[in-house]
């Protein structure tokens, strides 16, 4: 069965240091893994995704993540938060001709003045 | 050019209400989901449809129940609203089942 856990509910870093949001996926097949945010009041977007063609993946606003099998692991960075950064950030899994993405319980970030 | 559009984006209602929320992608999407964010964020899914065809139902009351009149619609009907039913709702859409998803804004819904 697959399933996505995020370390930490909350996350507080200050402006200009460093952001790591941690996931741990189970998927008994090989998986599509996502990082979305979500601001407040709104839809959650895509930051970006895993599809197996490079375990380093980069997204918008410099946030990249590494896909690890061997830790089942897509932690999110970012090497500069910035304050507009502040959000839930929310990682998923859903695997091939799926048609169910699996959401993690979201990470709250804070960014520190 | 809104890529998901979901309307009301607020809907407050009493108990045992009958209301529906109404979900349009002009994305040229297959694939259509309705979620269900508690007061916590958590996001759960709540039904897939593919090429208007029920693919996910997880185990959600029958009193939800989805329409698809076309591929680029999915209306959310709920009969005998409950206090358990406020949250957020949000309408999404992907090509295939495994792609990027699309949400729409959300309907904060409030049964009182």
């Amino acid at each position: 069965a697959q399933s996505v856990t995020q370390l930490g509910s909350h996350v507080s870093v200050s402006e200009g240091a460093l952001v790591l949001l941690r996931c741990n996926y189970s998927s008994s097949v090989p998986p599509y893994l996502f990082w979305y945010v979500q601001y407040p009041n709104q839809g959650l977007q895509l930051l970006l995704k895993y599809t197996s063609a490079a375990t380093l993946v980069k997204g918008i606003n410099g946030f990249e993540a590494e896909f690890k099998k061997s830790e089942t692991s897509f932690h999110l960075t970012k090497p500069s938060a910035h304050m507009s950064d502040a959000a839930e950030y929310f990682c998923a899994v859903c695997y091939t001709g799926g048609f169910k993405t699996i959401f993690g319980a979201g990470t709250r970030l804070f960014v520190k003045a | 050019d809104t890529a998901v559009s979901q309307t009301p984006k607020y809907l407050v209602t009493q108990m045992g209400n009958d209301k529906s929320i109404k979900c349009e992608q002009n994305l040229g999407h297959d694939t259509m989901y309705w979620y269900k964010q508690d007061s916590k964020k958590f996001l759960k899914i709540m039904f897939s449809y593919n090429n208007k065809e029920l693919i996910i139902n997880e185990t959600v009351p029958n009193r939800f129940s989805p329409k698809s009149p076309d591929k680029a619609h999915l209306n959310l009907h709920i009969n005998s609203l409950e206090l358990g039913d406020s949250a957020v709702y949000f309408c999404a859409s992907s090509q295939a089942g495994e792609d990027t998803q699309y949400f729409g804004p959300g309907t904060r819904l409030t049964v009182l």
